[in-house]
């Protein structure tokens, strides 16, 4: 499968603990994005990387998340002292990138997503 | 500040039978938006995407409209199929990010 990939699929946790998720892009994508979303909700933007660069970051991600890309490949999101208000789904998703004179189409593609749940 | 949204929350439609799912934006910058269908417990998956510079867009099955003037988006399907069941979401891209901004969703329902 050369799609992209999520893992865990499923964590539960107790409040407090710390949880890292990891995102495998699809290869050739230099652009790798992180959502969140809850139920009957549209995936919400927190953060996006060039290669190993984060361009940009949505306030929506506290200084308890953090997230990495250290060689432009895979990345990982990590929440510290998770919250009940963090159970959401997590997904991650890559792209060629977007704009000019790019032919791209600028299409995320997503992974399957790391469901968290904080108990 | 700058949102996606949609008219309808829940669309029922009988096998057979076109769709149509409805959107509003808010950002009249954006350059390029995109329809995602997302299957339970999926990702979202890319149907088809329409530039500013364009008013409809084909694809198999599907037709994307896009009205720049009351700033409105649209997807019909044809010939709606229960593999069709699913929540869309229409998102955009504005002017100069590369974020994608996405919409609530509209829960699309085929019943035989």
């Amino acid at each position: 499968d050369t799609g992209v990939s999520q893992d865990p699929r499923h964590k539960i946790t107790k409040r407090g603990q710390n949880v890292t998720f990891r995102c495998d892009p699809i290869s050739e994508h230099n652009r790798l994005y992180w959502y969140r979303q809850t139920l009957g909700q549209g995936p919400e933007f927190l953060t996006y990387f060039q290669n190993e660069a984060q361009l940009e970051k949505s306030r929506l991600l506290s200084d308890r998340f953090s997230a990495e890309r250290p060689k432009g490949s895979f990345s990982t999101l990590e929440i510290q002292r998770t919250e009940q208000g963090d159970s959401a789904m997590y997904l991650c998703a890559s792209s060629l990138g977007w704009g000019g004179q790019n032919e791209n189409t600028g299409e995320l593609f997503f992974g399957e997503g790391s469901r968290l749940t904080v108990l | 500040g700058e949102s996606v949204g949609l008219h309808l929350p829940t669309l029922s439609v009988q096998e057979g039978d076109n769709s149509i799912i409805n959107c509003a934006y808010s950002n009249s910058a954006s350059d390029y938006f995109i329809w995602y269908k997302q299957e339970s417990g999926k990702g979202p998956q890319f149907i088809i995407d329409i530039r500013s510079n364009m008013d409809k867009r084909q694809g198999q099955r599907v037709t994307v409209l896009l009205n720049k003037t009351v700033k409105h988006l649209s997807l019909q399907i044809a010939a709606t199929q229960p593999g069709d069941s699913a929540v869309y979401f229409c998102a955009e891209i504005p002017y100069n990010t590369d974020k994608l901004i996405f919409g609530t969703g509209t829960r699309l329902q085929v019943f035989p």
